[in-house]
């Protein structure tokens, strides 16, 4: 079956420093990655995703990700954090033919000042 | 940017006692429907798929009768969570689809807590 394993429940970083989110699927051929944050008391937005094309994807709010095949992983990264940056942060590939989303257990992003 | 609201936003209920969620689509067209659950500190868990018109698909593990699914329009969902327990207490989330394709953004509604007594 399709996992995706997001590293570390639990990210800290100072602010101003660089921000690296891990996701690594279990997947041959992946067609579509997604990264969604969900900030404090609000719902899920979409923050990049992956399709086809170039493998470095730029979000929003400075956030970029590259598509690794060879390493079949997604990481996040932004090159400096800020405070409200602060938020949960998932990671998403598709699952099966029915491209339901099957989540990673998700990272908080913690940013000390 | 597309826009999916949820109604409410928190509600108490009582146990034993129905209570209605609806998700909506305010700006475009939603093909398909999806209901999530959080628990506090843990990550989504899908509860079931809906498409305009016909009946919802539910995960395993997810009590098809306790949780009523209606996806009558393209642009309206509804979650009915039925003879509501303590355990049933969560925060719920919705999201539409315009596509069924893999490529097809997911977009959320703020999330309903749902808190039962």
């Amino acid at each position: 079956a399709q996992s995706v394993t997001q590293l570390g429940s639990h990210v800290s970083v100072s602010e101003g420093a660089l921000v690296l989110l891990r996701c690594n699927y279990s997947s041959s051929v992946p067609p579509y990655l997604f990264w969604y944050v969900q900030y404090p008391n609000q719902g899920l937005q979409l923050l990049l995703k992956y399709t086809t094309g170039a493998t470095l994807v730029k979000g929003i709010n400075g956030f970029e990700a590259e598509f690794k095949k060879s390493e079949t992983s997604f990481h996040l990264t932004k090159p400096s954090a800020h405070m409200s940056d602060a938020a949960e942060y998932f990671c998403a590939p598709p699952m099966d033919s029915n491209y339901q989303l099957i989540w990673g257990a998700g990272t908080k992003l913690i940013i000390k000042p | 940017g597309a826009v999916v609201s949820q109604h409410p936003s928190w509600v108490i209920c009582k146990s034993g006692t129905s209570v209605k969620i609806e998700c909506r689509s305010l700006d475009f067209q939603a093909t398909t429907m999806f209901w999530y659950r959080q628990f506090p500190k843990q990550s989504l868990m899908l509860m079931a798929t809906s498409n305009e018109g016909s009946k919802a698909t539910y995960e395993q593990g997810v009590e098809k009768d306790k949780f009523l699914i209606n996806h009558a329009s393209l642009t309206l969902s509804t979650l009915t969570v039925t003879s509501a327990h303590p355990e049933d207490s969560s925060f719920y989330i919705c999201s539409a689809s315009e596509g069924a394709g893999g490529a097809s953004e997911q977009y959320f509604g703020p999330g309903t807590r749902l808190t039962v007594t």
